[in-house]
Formats: structure tokens, C-alpha cells, sequence
């Protein structure tokens, strides 16, 4: 079974509305990261956060940790059109193994 | 520098084919991995490596042999194709330490279908 769990499975925004998504996930890690896939390509790393660390910026993104709840989240704040992919945390579960969840697919609406 | 390159793109296999799908980077980085996309899901794991001579299983391995005799080049291998590997497929590196992984870089993917 995959280690991590995006949730919503999907999500609909207008242009300019912030985006937010999660993701849960079953055991202990060292760092979490988030990936954008756009249709049809090869993943693209957006931002790492490690197990010490409970928030992280980069440009309009900003990614939470919660390691007591197992949880991380995703916002993409002033979405724009060209933000319109899937979205996956993947977690190492603390081994040689980095796992991705299910993914979260963002439409941005023009 | 390239990045991660794959070939091929595309591949269509009869069931009991065998093949092998190339990966290699040009980065230098000690780990690298091979993970299959079905449609609408996410990655899972078939392989991995964390150095030249030294490879493991991630999640659904089976009907997948890997080798690494470079740093280089990490290529998948499919030793009886069936219907059920129809996926595309994803070759990833990076850095790695102890403990810590580091940014993935991916591939462009190969599109594997097999009738």
C-alpha cells in the first residue's frame, strides 16, 4: 500500500483563489517533498521539508508539516491558470525507499 | 548537462516479449529509481539503487529485473511482458546521504503498452 495519501483526490479553483491540499501519511519520516506533474510529463520537485521543520516558503508556495498528526500541507496562494496539474507528496518512511502518494489533481479556471 | 534521459519514449511489446528501457544521468548521483504511473495514480515504486553494484525492490517488483554497473546507467528490464505492465514508466536521481534524501530528477518517461 502507498505511504502517503493526497486529499481532495481533485480540486477546482478560479484564477487568483489559493489552493490547498494534503497529505497523510502512516509512518515516522525524515523529510517530506512535494512534486507537480503536468499532463503527460515527468514530475518536477517543488519543495522538501524536513521531519525538524513544521513550515517552508518558496514563491507562492508554502508546505506544513505535522509529524504528531503525520500530516503535510500544500498552498499555492494567487493560483494562476498554468498551475492547473497533479500534485504528489512523497515520504522516505525513514528507508532507503522514497514513496509517492495518490496524487491531487488542481484545475485553475481562467 | 541532460539530466535524466530515457529511451525509448514510446514501446509497444507483445505479451511474453521481453525488453529493457534505458535510463541514465548525467548528474553524477549516487541514487537512482525506477517507478511505473498507471492512469489517474500515482508513482509506485518497482526498483532502486543507491550506487553502482547495489540494487533492492521497492513496492511491485515483480516481473522487473535492474543492474547497476555504472553510476551512469540504471535500465529496467522486462523479463516476460503481460497486459498488467501496460504503465508508463518514470527514471528518476539524486543526491543521497544517510538518512536523507534529496530533490528527485525524472525522466521524460517511456509509454509502455503491451497487447
Amino acid at each position: 500500500s502507498q505511504q502517503g495519501e493526497e486529499d481532495p483526490q481533485a480540486l477546482s479553483i478560479q484564477e487568483g483563489e489559493n489552493a490547498t491540499m494534503n497529505c497523510s501519511y502512516k509512518t515516522s519520516i525524515n523529510n517530506l517533498q512535494w512534486y507537480r506533474q503536468n499532463s503527460g510529463r515527468g514530475l518536477v520537485h517543488l519543495i522538501l521539508i524536513r521531519s525538524n521543520e513544521r513550515e517552508k516558503h518558496s514563491g507562492r508556495l508554502r508546505v506544513t508539516l505535522d509529524t504528531s498528526k503525520k500530516s503535510s500541507s500544500l498552498l499555492i496562494t494567487a493560483s494562476r491558470a498554468a498551475d492547473t496539474a497533479s500534485y504528489f507528496c512523497a515520504t522516505d518512511a525513514g528507508t532507503d525507499k522514497l514513496i509517492f502518494g495518490t496524487g491531487t489533481r488542481l484545475q485553475v479556471f481562467p | 548537462n541532460a539530466g535524466v534521459t530515457q529511451t525509448p519514449k514510446f514501446q509497444v511489446l507483445k505479451t511474453g516479449q521481453s525488453m529493457t528501457l534505458q535510463c541514465a544521468q548525467d548528474m553524477n548521483h549516487e541514487y537512482m529509481s525506477w517507478y511505473r504511473q498507471d492512469p489517474g495514480m500515482g508513482l509506485r515504486l518497482i526498483h532502486y539503487s543507491v550506487g553502482a553494484g547495489i540494487t533492492d525492490q521497492g513496492e511491485v517488483p515483480n516481473g522487473y529485473n535492474v543492474s547497476r554497473s555504472t553510476t551512469e546507467d540504471f535500465p529496467l528490464r522486462l523479463l516476460s511482458a503481460a497486459p498488467s505492465q501496460t504503465s508508463v514508466y518514470f527514471c528518476a536521481s539524486s543526491y543521497r546521504t544517510p538518512s536523507v534524501f534529496y530533490e528527485q530528477y525524472f525522466g521524460p518517461g517511456t509509454r509502455l503498452t503491451v497487447t
